[in-house]
């Protein structure tokens, strides 16, 4: 079974621009959730979808929007970027929503905005 | 906002010794589970104690619990130079999806 693929690996951003994510989870699995990850402030929960909808949402600013498609794949958003959007992303499935167990992670996408 | 803090956050120790590292947490959880991280990369599950729960093994690893402290521990016995990571607990509040993950404590393991 493929892992948790995420692309691109590496983006190079500057301020002010869009980033767009992709997260595809393991087949079979139903819930996505993303984390921001950065030297400072560590692994930081952004939001968790569960077939198509949104069910839970973390402390970060309406710049960071993601969704999630009928196949499970996941996007995320971030718009008019800033420097401090730098960090590693990673998106994280698991096969049942609400019950927390076993989150399979992808490798990331690492951000450096300019 | 986060929960877990590993304690301590950088550990050398020589191959064949063990390795020991300590979460704590604030609030009432239903789970607390460790992940491994090689730099920078994804993170990958470790092993998973449930809140009745007070150890668990799983190979080489050892967790275990103490609700009444509010902590948990990580034991990575005889160690190799391939255990040479971050390692995180997180913990999940009863009633709250998400996990919360702790600062993470980086291991080096010298051959």
């Amino acid at each position: 079974k493929a892992g948790v693929t995420q692309t691109p690996r590496y983006l190079i951003k500057t301020r002010g621009q869009q980033v767009t994510l992709s997260c595809s989870p393991i087949s079979g699995h139903r819930s996505v959730s993303w984390y921001q990850q950065t030297p400072g402030q560590g692994l930081q929960f952004l939001f968790e979808y569960f077939s198509e909808t949104q069910r839970n949402k973390g402390n970060f600013p309406g710049r960071f929007s993601g969704r999630q498609f009928s196949n499970s794949r996941s996007e995320m958003n971030v718009s008019t970027l800033e420097l401090g959007d730098s960090a590693l992303y990673l998106c994280a499935s698991s096969s049942e929503q609400g019950r927390s167990e076993k989150l399979f992670f992808g490798s990331g996408t690492q951000l450096s905005v300019l | 906002s986060q929960q877990g803090e590993e304690d301590p956050q950088a550990l050398s120790i020589q191959e064949g010794e063990n390795a020991t590292m300590n979460c704590s947490y604030k609030t009432s959880i239903n789970n607390l589970q460790w992940y491994r991280q090689n730099s920078g990369r994804g993170l990958v599950h470790l092993i998973l104690i449930r809140s009745n729960e007070r150890e668990k093994h799983s190979g080489r690893l050892r967790v275990t619990l103490d609700t009444s402290k509010k902590s948990s521990s990580l034991l990575i016995t005889a160690s190799r130079a391939a255990d040479t990571a971050s390692y995180f607990c997180a913990t999940v509040r009863y009633g709250n999806n998400r996990l919360a993950f702790g600062k993470g404590n980086q291991v080096v393991v010298i051959p």
